[in-house]
């Protein structure tokens, strides 16, 4: 069974402090990883992985993704009150009839104190 | 350009009424998804539909019935509403090599 996990469930920390969200997984018919961030409403897309090694990175926010080992980080530096959300690892595979499905971990919840 | 919008944002329903959710994306996206979001769940796939006039079941479809009539529109139906479904349903919408990209959700209580 296809399944995506992340740690840790929850985390907080101070502003300014540097954070490491990590995302496993075992699938078959792996295709990318993504990662979106959830505030108060519709989950809003961060990241789209497909291959090993290479970061990814938007402001304070990076992502690289280990498909040897199965995972995948997401690091925010710098951390400010607005970094505040769940975070959520999405796997998407290759289902039956060449359909693509994602698959969800369960979230980290962040909360940055200021 | 609104995105994914998503009628109504909130309901209150009692035990075996019914109600449709309401999906319109402005994209021209092919793919479109409706979940449910519960605490410890996760996101779970209801149903989803690869374009125009087709629909497929995801992980957790009793209870529930869809419609893509129309490109734009991906209609989620509760032909007889039950307490277990509770939640916060979301709706979102892609096109081929993109990310899904996510309505604001409507909160769901039955009592």
């Amino acid at each position: 069974e296809d399944k995506v996990v992340q740690s840790p469930l929850s985390l907080v920390v101070h502003e300014g402090d540097t954070v490491t969200l990590n995302c496993s997984y075992e699938v078959t018919n792996f295709r990318s990883l993504l990662w979106y961030k959830q505030e108060k409403k519709a989950p809003t897309f961060l990241f789209m992985l497909t291959s090993s090694g290479i970061e990814k990175k938007s402001g304070r926010l990076s992502s690289i993704l280990d498909k040897k080992e199965l995972f995948s980080i997401l690091n925010i530096t710098a951390t400010q009150t607005g970094d505040s959300a769940i975070y959520l690892c999405a796997v998407e595979v290759i289902g039956a009839g060449n359909n693509r499905k994602l698959i969800w971990g369960l979230g980290t919840s962040l909360a940055v104190n200021p | 350009n609104a995105g994914v919008t998503q009628t109504p944002k909130f309901r209150v329903l009692k035990t075996g009424q019914s109600m449709t959710l309401l999906c319109a994306q402005d994209m021209n996206h092919e793919y479109m998804y409706w979940y449910r979001q519960d605490p410890g769940m996760g996101l779970r796939l209801i149903h989803y539909s690869v374009g125009e006039g087709t629909t497929a079941k995801g992980e957790v479809p009793d209870g529930y019935n869809v419609s893509r009539l129309k490109k734009q529109n991906f209609l989620l139906g509760l032909e007889s509403a039950a307490p277990s479904q509770t939640s916060v349903y979301f709706c979102a919408s892609r096109n081929s090599n993109q990310p899904q990209h996510f309505g604001d959700g409507t909160r769901l209580s039955i009592l």
